[in-house]
């Protein structure tokens, strides 16, 4: 089984729509996670970190589920520019960082 | 400020041929990552620094794979000899101990590496 887990996706939703996608990991020991977002040919860029129960900014909420060891990220009012690729992290001790394959989103018009 | 920068952009050698690729951590950022990114095997870790000193080194491939940090500006991922498995992108990213969040990692363009 992998440390991190996601649903590779693609998932497609039009503009507006709410889209969430779960991530699972396996180190109970964990205390840190996050979500990156990755667009084609570029490199990863911080969107979230989630350190107790949950964070929210703006249209994205990031919940954790340490009972179940999975965290979440809930996209509302999808945008075009939203399209990109959510890789699941999290820290399995000191600072190393395992990282899930990704989820790929489509929105489209 | 300048972000996470690395060298070559792209690289394209033949199989058998050494390999350096370099990178430059965020200014003050103690923590420096070497990752390697395939659509087959996800974004895994190689190695990675902290304040110049390697601390795991579990994620290396193989003896064909070292890494270096001579000082806090700078730091090396050589491969030799190169295979063509070793195709990739490799990303270089950086992290701050002494902030609110000291996991944040900070990630570089990468170096895509083609090995023919």
């Amino acid at each position: 089984r992998k440390e991190v887990e996601q649903d590779p996706g693609p998932f497609n939703v039009p503009e507006g729509a709410t889209v969430a996608f779960n991530c699972t990991y396996s180190n109970s020991a964990s205390q840190s996670f996050f979500w990156y977002r990755q667009d084609c040919r570029k490199e990863p860029k911080l969107l979230m970190s989630v350190y107790s129960s949950g964070n929210e900014d703006g249209r994205f909420t990031a919940q954790l589920n340490r009972a179940s060891q999975y965290i979440s990220l809930l996209i509302r009012d999808s945008k075009l520019s939203d399209s990109a690729t959510y890789l699941c992290a999290a820290n399995t001790g000191g600072f190393k960082t395992i990282f899930g394959a990704g989820t790929r989103l489509f929105v489209k018009a | 400020d300048a972000g996470v920068i690395q060298s070559p952009r792209h690289e394209v050698t033949e199989m058998g041929q050494e390999v350096t690729l370099r990178c430059k951590p965020i200014s003050g950022h103690d923590y420096l990552f070497w990752y390697r990114q395939t659509m087959m095997r996800g974004l895994e870790l190689l190695i990675y620094f902290n304040n110049n000193v390697p601390i795991d080194d579990s994620g290396m491939p193989e003896d064909r794979f070292s890494a270096k940090m001579p000082n806090a500006s700078f730091s090396t991922l050589k491969i030799q000899p190169s295979e063509p498995r070793d195709s990739a992108v490799y990303f270089c990213a950086s992290s701050q101990t002494g902030t609110g969040h000291p996991d944040t990692q900070y990630f570089g363009p990468g170096t895509r590496l083609t090995v023919l």
